[in-house]
């Protein structure tokens, strides 16, 4: 089966620092991946989406992921966080038996420090 | 935009209750969703449908049922509530995924949520 795993569960970072968000997945078929945000009492939204067309792929807020097939890897960064980066983000992966439904890793808890 | 409409954001109701969850979009997407977010979990899967009157099970359907009987709309049911229940909720829609390559990664979009709460 599809899986997904986020290393750690909360990530602290400095205001102005770089942010790195670790997403390792599980497939033995090409895969589709997601990075999704959720803000306090919202809802997800998402952030960008590998398309294959490109494997640095490039979202909204200034996020961008790399797409690392030989490290099944799809890690997210933005050079310099925000205040209102802070929220909780969470990688996904299409699932094996249909395109439709898609695995969610557990979520990284991201703290911004002033 | 996508607008995916739950009906409440908190919700409080007694164990043994008979519980409707509400959801409703407005671009005739073919796909909706109800997925359980718990910490440390993330979100599980509790039932699809793909279709007017289609469901599928999802990861976690037992204490769950479902009702579509409009495109635009996505019931959750809980048939007798359970203090294990006591959860965020969160209804997705999405296009279906067709054709071939990035066609086929269609991006789900999300509700805000009902937390329900079960004393």
């Amino acid at each position: 089966a599809q899986s997904v795993t986020q290393l750690g569960s909360h990530v602290s970072v400095s205001e102005g620092a770089l942010v790195l968000l670790r997403c390792n997945y599980s497939s033995s078929v090409p895969p589709y991946l997601f990075w999704y945000v959720q803000y306090p009492n919202q809802g997800l939204q998402l952030l960008l989406k590998y398309t294959s067309a490109a494997t640095l792929v490039k979202g909204i807020n200034g996020f961008e992921a790399e797409f690392k097939k030989s490290e099944t890897s799809f890690h997210l960064t933005k050079p310099s966080a925000h205040m209102s980066d802070a929220a909780e983000y969470f990688c996904a992966v299409t699932s094996k038996t249909s395109y439709d439904k898609v695995i969610f890793g557990p979520g990284t808890s991201l703290s911004v420090i002033p | 935009d996508v607008k995916v409409t739950q009906s409440s954001r908190y919700l409080v109701k007694r164990t043994g209750e008979k519980v409707f969850l509400e959801c409703v979009q407005d671009m005739d997407h073919e796909n909706m969703f109800w997925y359980r977010q718990d910490p440390g979990l993330g979100l599980r899967l509790i039932y699809f449908s793909y279709d007017v009157k289609m469901k599928e099970k999802g990861d976690i359907p037992e204490g769950y049922s479902v009702s579509r009987e409009k495109k635009e709309r996505f019931s959750l049911i809980l048939e007798s509530a359970s203090t294990n229940q006591t959860s965020m909720y969160l209804c997705a829609s999405s296009l279906r995924a067709r054709g071939r390559g990035h066609q086929l990664n269609q991006p789900q979009h999300f509700g805000d949520g009902t937390r329900l709460s079960i004393l």
